[in-house]
């Protein structure tokens, strides 16, 4: 079954602990994206990569890394969590930048 | 660049009744247009798309959406309301082109309550 995988589903942290939250895709698809929904703002672009060890920030990087190591995976890392950063989490990816995205099930963080 | 914007962060209708949710967007080139639909404690699933076709797109679950290029549109309707249809519903564009890195600009969204 095609489809985009995320894990954690669900997290509670502490300020500061360093966490992974990891994404994968079994579609081939060149174009990957990490994604931060709060209420009455929408969702909002953090990171993208267009292809292996090509990243970009989106709107709002600040407080986030990405890498793509492997054209399937493209884990989000906070290193030092906030309060901030309390929030839901989609990863997404496409055959291309333009394309209809497809949607993992989302990674509910909490940071305390 | 490119922008959306959804009118009405929250949409009321009876079951039964129409459904009108409304996306306005900008965007420099042709665009490709999107609507997803967001059911509560999901992922987004797309429901349809706009890519310089046929302007009128029908999607899944009886949803339809017009672009409308001298308006600058993409609104979607569907004619008869169902409990099931209630979610968040989000407008999206694109540049096809590929020539900006923007990906896909989203509205912020807005959430469907069907009434009994």
């Amino acid at each position: 079954e095609a489809q985009v995988t995320q894990n954690p589903r669900y997290l509670i942290t502490v300020t500061g602990k360093k966490l992974t939250v990891t994404c994968s895709q079994n579609m081939n698809h060149e174009y990957m994206s990490w994604y931060r929904q709060d209420p009455g703002l929408g969702l909002r672009q953090i990171y993208y990569s267009m292809n292996v060890e090509v990243t970009d920030k989106g709107d709002v990087p600040e407080g986030y890394k990405v890498s793509r190591k492997e054209k399937r995976n493209f884990p989000l890392i906070l290193e030092s969590p906030s309060p901030n950063q309390t929030s839901l989490y989609f990863c997404a990816s496409s055959f291309d930048l333009g394309d209809e995205q497809f949607f993992g099930p989302g990674t509910r963080l909490t940071v305390l | 660049a490119q922008s959306v914007t959804q009118l009405g962060s929250h949409v009321s209708v009876s079951e039964g009744a129409l459904v009108l949710l409304r996306c306005n967007y900008s965007s420099s080139v042709p665009p490709y247009l999107f609507w997803y639909v967001q059911y509560p404690n999901q992922g987004l699933q797309l429901l349809l798309k706009y890519t310089s076709a046929a302007t009128l797109v029908k999607g899944i679950n009886g949803f339809e959406a017009e672009f409308k290029k001298s308006e600058t549109s993409f609104h979607l309707t569907k004619p008869s309301a169902h409990m099931s249809d209630a979610a968040e519903y989000f407008c999206a564009v694109s540049d096809p082109s590929g020539g900006g890195a923007d990906g896909l600009t989203f509205g912020k969204g807005t959430h469907l309550i069907i009434q009994p």
